[in-house]
């Protein structure tokens, strides 16, 4: 069964500090991984999708790396701003599951002007 | 070009009743998939619906039930309703058939139960 683990749960760091939140899961037989946005009691912005082919996608000050074999994917948010405050969240696709998304309980950021 | 919307934003219902969520995929979109998600955890996926019918379910009781319209558009039913249904209920499309390419969310709907 498919586990999907984010530490830390939260985080706080000052503006203009680098990101990097960390993702990993137990079963590396995945279609796809893919990181989220949620702000406060709203619905999930995808950030960026990441096939079980690539090693990495980005996006902007966003980069979402990939590493099947440990079983682990990173988002880096450079130069982070106060408007990058909110929960991230990563979601994994096994290759047996057709679309059934497991997420981890995301990562809390708070960042500080 | 909408993208995914969900109605209502919110409802309160009373413990027993029932109570029907619906949504509207984004366009050109053919797959919808349903998740719950609880105060302070990630969303816990229901079922999906692909070509009107129910392709894959999690961990949910038959309590929970759902349709997919010709138009693509889905239906979420929870009959006898418990304290526990209270949540945040979000609906994702994505194309492809197999459903598992790049999913959109909409913004929810917050289900409080009484």
């Amino acid at each position: 069964k498919q586990e999907v683990t984010q530490i830390p749960a939260a985080l706080s760091v000052p503006e203009g500090e680098n990101l990097v939140l960390n993702c990993s899961f137990t079963d590396s037989a995945i279609y796809n991984l893919q990181w989220f946005r949620q702000d406060p009691g709203k619905g999930l912005t995808s950030l960026l999708l990441i096939q079980s082919s690539q090693r990495e996608q980005t996006s902007g000050r966003l980069n979402a790396s990939l590493d099947k074999s440990s079983g682990r994917s990173t988002l880096y948010i450079a130069a982070s701003q106060p408007g990058d405050s909110a929960t991230y969240l990563c979601a994994v696709v096994s290759t047996d599951s057709w679309g059934k998304f497991q997420f981890g309980a995301g990562t809390q950021v708070v960042v500080t002007p | 070009d909408a993208g995914v919307t969900q109605s209502p934003t919110h409802l309160i219902k009373t413990r027993g009743q029932q109570v029907t969520l619906r949504c509207s995929p984004k366009s050109g979109h053919d797959t919808v998939s349903w998740y719950q998600q609880a105060l302070g955890q990630g969303p816990q996926f229901i079922f999906q619906y692909y070509e009107e019918e129910e392709r894959q379910r999690g961990n949910f009781p038959d309590r929970f039930s759902g349709h997919q319209f010709p138009n693509y558009s889905s239906e979420l039913n929870v009959n006898a309703l418990l304290l526990g249904d209270s949540a945040l209920y979000l609906c994702a499309s994505s194309s492809g058939g197999r459903g598992s390419y790049e999913q959109y969310f909409g913004p929810g709907t917050r289900l409080t139960v009484t």
